[in-house]
């Protein structure tokens, strides 16, 4: 099993560029995330999803989209990138409980520069 | 004020020595992990706990709820455990995360 990869692992773009970062899970979990991860703050999340066809909106959501349309994949865009985008951006997915004892499962990370 | 705060930030030791790593939080969880994440970027999940104390090879996780303070203890360190760990709490099914603290352990 690969487990949680994430496309591409590393990027550069210009200020007003899109792009859609992909995740993949092969573990059939019901949740996954989007983080991203800046010096000195810790990770951030930025939206999640409990399932396929629904997503919310995480404590940074502004300026990203999301889209769960398999259970399996997990898409965050970047409509217009602007430099405050800059950052290592992680998924990751965990099964669903009703405890929330959910380990979670993370990706490589992407490695996200906008000039 | 950080919900979950972690400290120290930068730990630096020799090998062999015992290391304590400490994460106190403020808000109500149903469950407090501990991560490693190796220089490269992975991250991986350590330990998950609600309670008491786990053990897995050199490492020793521990929580006390009314406290809200949570260890991570590493016995017997090796350079190999150099790698930042980040403390985080499980509230509602979304992860809250401290800053992280940067170890490095010297031969």
């Amino acid at each position: 099993n690969a487990g949680v990869t994430q496309t591409p692992k590393f990027r550069v773009l210009k200020t007003g560029q899109s792009m859609t970062l992909l995740c993949a899970q092969d573990m059939n979990h019901e949740y996954m995330y989007w983080y991203r991860q800046d010096p000195g703050m810790g990770l951030r999340l930025i939206h999640y999803s409990v399932g396929e066809g629904t997503t919310a909106k995480g404590e940074v959501p502004d300026g990203y989209n999301v889209s769960r349309l398999k259970k399996q994949n997990f898409l965050l865009g970047l409509e217009s990138a602007a430099p405050s985008q800059t950052s290592v951006y992680f998924c990751a997915s965990s099964t669903y409980s009703r405890s929330s004892y959910n380990e979670q499962f993370f990706g490589p990370g992407t490695r996200l520069t906008v000039l | 004020k950080n919900e979950v705060e972690q400290s120290p930030q930068n730990l630096t030791a020799q090998e062999g020595e015992f290391i304590t790593i400490n994460c106190s939080y403020s808000v109500g969880i149903s469950a407090l992990h501990w991560l490693q994440q190796h220089p490269g970027g992975g991250i991986v999940s350590l330990f998950m706990l609600s309670s008491g104390k786990k053990k897995h090879g050199r490492l020793i996780a521990t929580i006390n709820i009314q406290e809200k303070h949570s260890s991570l203890h590493i016995t017997a360190s090796h350079p190999r455990d150099s790698a930042v760990y980040i403390c985080a709490v499980n509230q509602g099914g979304k992860l809250i995360f401290g800053q992280g603290t940067e170890l490095s352990v010297k031969p």
